[in-house]
């Protein structure tokens, strides 16, 4: 099955700086990369997500991108707010069973210091 | 429904005796899954169905874990005899289903305290 790995556990920044967060996978199979934000006390929430057929999609502050070859896949945040302010899960599509499931990292305890 | 329920929010239950944890997709998401989430920790895999299948159950920790969905809606995890290790948030999440798991929506989750 598929084995996922985030790193760091925790990133401290200042106000306006960039949060760079990373996730290696081991199923060359997979083809489904989401990211997902959990804040203190609430459910995780989907913020951005990108497929095998392409190498970066971005949304406003936000970017992911892919490397296939490398089996790894990062999330850029820039200009950081107090509000980015959260755990930040990366996920990997698990193709075994029926339509699979996602198999998620540990997590990174992004804080954003005003 | 408007987004994933789940109930109870919370739920403390004395060492040994069994627990139900329920989890209502949303309507028409034929996709459903269970997670589990230790303090501080990453999202655990425990079971996912497909309609009423359960395809993979390759993330159950123990047989004293079982799931079940019927009628492609509401789901229900139980906890035989509970111990103190299986203290966590129990958290569902549903999605479509067409092709994959896409657009996960997870339920705010029922935080099981066994004591």
């Amino acid at each position: 099955g598929e084995n996922v790995e985030q790193h760091p556990s925790t990133l401290s920044v200042q106000e306006g700086d960039s949060a760079v967060i990373k996730c290696t996978y081991s199923d060359s199979a997979s083809n489904y990369f989401p990211w997902y934000k959990q804040e203190l006390g609430k459910r995780p929430q989907l913020i951005i997500d990108i497929r095998s057929n392409v190498g970066e999609k971005k949304d406003q502050r936000i970017a992911v991108t892919l490397n296939k070859t490398a089996k790894h896949f990062s999330l850029h945040i820039t200009e950081t707010q107090p509000e980015d302010s959260a755990v930040y899960f990366c996920a990997a599509h698990d193709r075994g069973g029926s339509q699979g499931n996602l198999i998620f990292g540990k997590g990174t305890k992004l804080s954003v210091k005003p | 429904g408007a987004g994933v329920s789940q109930s109870p929010s919370n739920k403390v239950t004395e060492k040994g005796k069994d627990v139900e944890l329920r989890c209502d997709p949303i309507s028409g998401h034929t996709a459903l899954y269970w997670y589990r989430q230790s303090l501080g920790q990453g999202l655990e895999f425990l079971i996912y169905f497909q309609g009423n299948s359960a395809p993979d159950k390759s993330g159950l920790p123990s047989d004293r874990f079982s799931a079940e969905r019927t009628g492609g809606s509401v789901s229900t995890l139980t906890i035989q005899r509970t111990q103190q290790e299986d203290s966590a948030v129990y958290l569902c999440a549903s999605s479509s289903g067409r092709g994959g798991p896409y657009g996960y929506t997870f339920g705010s989750g029922t935080r099981l305290t066994v004591v």
